[in-house]
């Protein structure tokens, strides 16, 4: 079956520091990938759909120079999160649309705290 | 993306079926209904999706009514690793959409 990696699945840091998040398709690619957010208890809210080769489209209230967004190729898109802080702290989830028949994968998830 | 509706929470005892509700009374000629599981701390998991007909794999069974307007996910025999929040969405097949989640339901079996 078609997987989705993302590294690291967790990650602690400083306030103030930039974290960097990885999600790659394994086995497809995928011309279109989504990247999500979930405050614990609450369900998935889609931040920004990441395009390869394009600028991502961010969700109204997400700040796309706090969270960076660059979908280099057709199997990797990667978030950045530029100076963060504790209110980031969070459970970011990716997926990734298959190419061909637009099947959308999630990844496993990464865990950020900030301090 | 259509909008559903499903209890936020539901329980049943270990072995027995699970038949968690979805209503979807908006929902296109041309939309799928989808359904995810979210175990905690990991991401969604695919588990089934239909259009019309009723559908059958080796996770579970979806049953949609004949107007489209709801859907029954069926685990047939329930474990207490089936806990977790389950999610009913519709959407387009192919082309471009935007995959939203609503609060879905924590289903929590019991032994």
């Amino acid at each position: 079956g078609a997987v989705v990696s993302q590294h690291p699945s967790r990650v602690i840091c400083k306030s103030g520091t930039s974290v960097k998040i990885e999600c790659r398709s394994l086995d497809f690619q995928a011309t279109t990938m989504f990247w999500y957010r979930q405050f614990p208890k609450q369900s998935l809210m889609l931040m920004a759909t990441s395009n390869e080769g394009s600028k991502a489209t961010y969700e109204q209230g997400v700040e796309k120079d706090k969270f960076l967004i660059n979908h280099a190729s057709l199997t990797l898109s990667t978030l950045t999160v530029t100076s963060a802080h504790p209110e980031d702290s969070s459970f970011y989830i990716c997926s990734a649309v298959r190419t061909g028949d637009d099947e959308q994968f999630f990844g496993p998830g990464t865990r950020l705290t900030v301090l | 993306d259509a909008k559903t509706t499903q209890p936020p929470s539901m329980d049943c005892a270990e072995g027995r079926a699970a038949n968690l509700p979805c209503n979807h009374s908006t929902i296109s000629g041309n939309e799928y209904v989808y359904w995810y599981r979210q175990i905690h701390s990991q991401g969604p998991q695919y588990i089934i999706h239909g259009l019309k007909n009723n559908e059958t794999n080796e996770m579970a069974s979806l049953i949609i009514t004949e107007d489209r307007k709801s859907s029954t996910l069926i685990l047939p025999h329930a474990t207490l690793r089936d806990t977790a929040v389950y999610y009913c969405i519709v959407r387009e097949s192919g082309g471009s959409y935007i995959p939203t989640f609503g609060r879905g339901t924590s289903l929590i079996v019991h032994p």
